[in-house]
């Protein structure tokens, strides 16, 4: 299965900032997710980000407060903008692989824990 | 009601115990069920995968899926202290219905 980096891994910014959390594959990839993982409550899909093609926002999303990038197979940024406590979160990519022969499934990185205060 | 309920716990139980987790939902469209395990400050890890009905085993854990009855389980056997993690089902729609909708997690402790 794909090997996922997320950078930062963490990180406190100050409310009205906006941070930049870059997603790093090993492997080309079709799709990748983006998720948001707040205490208590279950992984909200952000956003699909496929490649050469606008991102899909779920919603509750809009893009000018998550902007997305996908220049590539291997690589995608989320931006979380104006910030405010409540964007206080782990924000998590995932991308859609193959493993052993299984049907396609979700594989997700570490994640980036943001504090905004 | 929301599509995918499952108990947060926390669950404890001591070693070498046999546990049950499990989720229910609604959306009789989902195909494809999962179980990840997520580890503290990490994020979560594919553990099992099914699709349809019936059971899958892999090791000291079995899947287990009902569609009559919109539930899904996940059983660990001798269970270690490393099983201590909070555990994430998850389902889909199937084939081109990427979307998956997870639960809220079960929070597992298994005493030494």
């Amino acid at each position: 299965s794909a090997v996922i980096s997320q950078k930062p891994s963490r990180d406190i910014c100050q409310r009205g900032t906006s941070l930049t959390i870059q997603c790093q594959v090993d492997s080309q990839v079709t799709m990748m997710f983006w998720y948001r993982q707040q205490p208590g409550q279950s992984l909200t899909l952000i956003a699909t980000a496929n490649q050469g093609s606008e991102a899909t926002y779920e919603s509750g999303f809009v893009i000018d407060k998550f902007p997305i990038s996908r220049p590539n197979l291997t690589f995608s940024t989320l931006t979380v903008s104006n910030m405010s406590p409540e964007d206080s979160s782990i924000y998590l990519c995932s991308v859609e692989d193959r493993k052993r022969g299984l049907q396609e499934t979700q594989y997700f990185g570490p994640g980036t824990r943001l504090l905004v205060l | 009601q929301k599509e995918v309920e499952q108990d947060p716990g926390p669950l404890s139980v001591p070693e070498g115990a046999i546990v049950s987790l499990n989720c229910t939902y609604s959306n009789s469209a989902f195909q494809y069920f999962m179980w990840y395990r997520q580890y503290s400050r990490k994020g979560p890890e594919l553990l099992m995968y099914t699709y349809s009905s019936g059971n899958k085993e892999d090791g000291r854990f079995t899947a287990q899926v009902d569609k009559s009855s919109k539930y899904i389980s996940l059983f660990i056997r001798d269970s270690q202290p490393s099983d201590s993690a909070t555990y994430l089902c998850a389902m889909s729609g199937g084939s081109g219905t990427y979307k998956y909708i997870f639960g809220t997690g079960t929070r597992l402790k298994v005493l030494a």
